[in-house]
Parts: structure tokens; sequence; C-alpha cells
């Protein structure tokens, strides 16, 4: 069954490094996503993308991030200048031929800020 | 903003009982989601729905667009299903955009 991945699992950065995380949608899904769930809070998004472009992104969502997709499979999130308070887990997703279709979850980037 | 409550907040039972978890929403949505998220930190989706019922496996999801509230239900709980199990919305003018419940933290006992 076609699932969504992501990398790395586990990634520890210093503050104010830039840090890249990766994900693989299921192929022939159209929409992407991204969110984040500090740890003991709601899941929250971030952002969503389609026809290669940002269709939509959160006030989290400012000029420290960004999302690219840039070979028509990966799908990644770069954090510039990260912040202690960026750690959390970080989930990808992706849906099908409909913006309200099923989203389909990777397992998560868990992010720790040092 | 489409506000997401869901209650209750934890919910303790014992293998075997039929258990019930809600959630209620602030404005009108094109889709209520019913999630699964296992203590290594995944989300697995259960149901999408947008009216009436759906059932899978001992799994029950219904929706009431006029009272703005869905329920999940589980039939004859196993300890397998201790989870957290989250409500989230679509809808309106987003592209599909998710809007999340707190989660219920469900245990269920042997």
């Amino acid at each position: 069954e076609p699932e969504v991945t992501q990398t790395p699992s586990h990634q520890v950065t210093q503050m104010g490094q830039e840090v890249i995380l990766r994900c693989v949608p299921i192929s022939n899904h159209l929409y992407f996503y991204w969110y984040r769930q500090i740890l003991g809070q709601k899941v929250e998004f971030l952002v969503s993308f389609y026809n290669n472009e940002i269709s939509e992104k959160s006030e989290i969502f400012d000029d420290q991030f960004s999302v690219e997709r840039p070979d028509g499979s990966n799908f990644t999130l770069k954090i510039r200048s990260t912040k202690l308070e960026d750690s959390a887990m970080y989930f990808c997703a992706s849906s099908g031929q409909g913006r309200y279709n099923e989203q389909f979850f990777g397992p998560g980037t868990r992010l720790t800020v040092l | 903003k489409n506000e997401v409550e869901q209650s209750p907040q934890n919910l303790t039972a014992q293998e075997g009982e039929f258990i019930t978890i809600n959630c209620s929403y602030s404005v009108g949505i094109s889709a209520l989601h019913w999630l699964q998220q296992h203590p290594g930190g995944g989300i697995v989706s259960l149901f999408m729905l947008s009216s009436g019922k759906k059932k899978h496996g001992r799994l029950i999801a219904t929706i009431n667009i006029q009272e703005k509230h869905s329920s999940l239900h589980i039939t004859a709980s196993h300890p397998r299903d201790s989870a957290v199990y989250i409500c989230a919305v679509s809808g309106g003018t987003s592209y599909g955009k998710l809007t999340f419940g707190q989660g219920t933290i469900l245990t269920v006992h042997p």
C-alpha cells in the first residue's frame, strides 16, 4: 500500500542552524501539507502546496520557513535559523484529486533545537 | 476561524466496553476527519465524513451537520485501541487544511 515517507525520523540541531525536513508524498497525490505538533499540544497547520505553489499558509509560517517540491517527488520544509520554540514533531501529509479528500500522513520528523 | 473541541480529554475503559468520543466545531465545514495517533507519534486517518454515518470494523463515526457535532464510537474495546483520537475539520475557503482538536487520550485496560 502506498505511504508517505519522511526523513530523517529525528533531527537534532543547534539554535540558529538551518534544517531541511524531507517528505515523499504518495505518487499520484496533488495536495501537500506540513503540520507540526509541539509536545503536549494539538497539531497545527503550517502550509499547503498545490500546483507547484503555496496555496495557503498559517501565521506560524513566516519568512523563516519555506517549502519546495524540487523534483516532482520530494516535498521539503526548510527552517532557516532555527529557534528553541521550533522543537516539535513535523508531519507531512498528502491527498489525492480533491482538496477535501482524505489526507495520508507521514510518520513525522522529531526536531529538537538545542 | 474554526474552533474544534473534543470531549472527554482523557478516557479510561475496561476491555469490552463501548466507547464514545465527541467532537464539536464552530463553523460550517466540508469534511470532518477522525484520526488516530499512537505513542510513537504517527497519525493514521480513520474516517473522513461530511454527512451521516460510516463504519469500519468496530469503529463507527457519525456527524450531525446542523448541530456541528460528530461522535466516534468503538464497540467491544480492546487494549490495542489505546491511542490518542483526534478530530479535525476542513472546509470553507481553505485548500483542504485541517484544523485539529486537542485529542482524546484513550486507555483500555485488559
